[in-house]
């Protein structure tokens, strides 16, 4: 069965503190897709990332960075620096290829984080 | 662009009462998806659709139905509200492509604003 763990219910970091969002996942299909998703206090899913079964590479988008370990099943989020801009909920999710082939997505159940000034 | 729209905003309703939910898109996408969210849940899939004239549930169906009778728009339909629909819904729209021969990529979803629902 698919299925995306995030066990950080809440963080709380002050500001310039570097913080690791969480995620682990579970499926069978041997290709999929792993996403993450920003919604900050106004309420709007922003996407962050998209990263397939294919490429175990870790990417670094700025002050953002993601480490996608198959053999740990784990695709975590790493903020460097953080602002209080970064406060927000953060959501991975998770879309099967061969058993969906409809691109719907699983989520996790959201990590809140708080940075404080 | 605008994107993915959604109407209304916000919504009170008392239990039994009915009301559809609109989302359109002007992306030309394929596929959209309805999804409510609640505290400490993520958000759960209700129902989708890969094209016009499709539809097919989700992971928490119950309660709603939804049609796609043109490919930029997807309603969902609360026949009888309950209390236990109250959430936030969101609409989403997204896109297949195919940059290697045989194998397909979904692309992210592009997500609307949301709509607050209270049933009382």
């Amino acid at each position: 069965a698919q299925k995306v763990t995030q066990a950080q219910t809440e963080i709380s970091v002050v500001e310039k503190e570097d913080v690791t969002l969480d995620c682990v996942y579970e499926t069978r299909d041997t290709t999929y897709y792993l996403f993450w998703y920003k919604q900050p206090p106004s309420g709007e899913l922003v996407f962050l990332i998209r990263r397939n079964s294919f490429d175990e590479q870790n990417e670094i988008s700025g002050r953002y960075s993601w480490n996608f370990q198959k053999s740990t099943s784990s695709f975590n989020f790493t903020i460097t620096a953080s602002q209080v801009v970064d406060s927000a909920v953060y959501f991975c999710a998770l879309s099967e290829y061969r058993s969906s082939n409809t691109g719907k997505l699983i989520f996790g159940q959201g990590t809140t984080l708080q940075v404080k000034p | 662009n605008a994107g993915v729209t959604q109407t209304p905003k916000f919504r009170v309703l008392k239990t039994g009462q009915s009301m559809t939910l609109l989302c359109a898109q002007d992306m030309n996408h394929e596929y959209m998806y309805w999804y409510r969210q609640d505290p400490g849940m993520g958000l759960r899939l209700i129902h989708y659709s890969v094209g016009e004239g499709t539809t097919a549930k989700g992971e928490v169906p119950d309660g709603y139905n939804v049609s796609r009778l043109k490919k930029q728009n997807f309603l969902l339909g609360l026949e009888s509200a309950a209390p236990s629909q109250t959430s936030v819904y969101f609409c989403a729209s997204s896109y297949f492509s195919s940059t290697t021969p045989g194998q397909a990529t979904y692309n992210e979803q592009f997500f609307g604003p949301g709509t607050r629902l209270t049933v009382l």
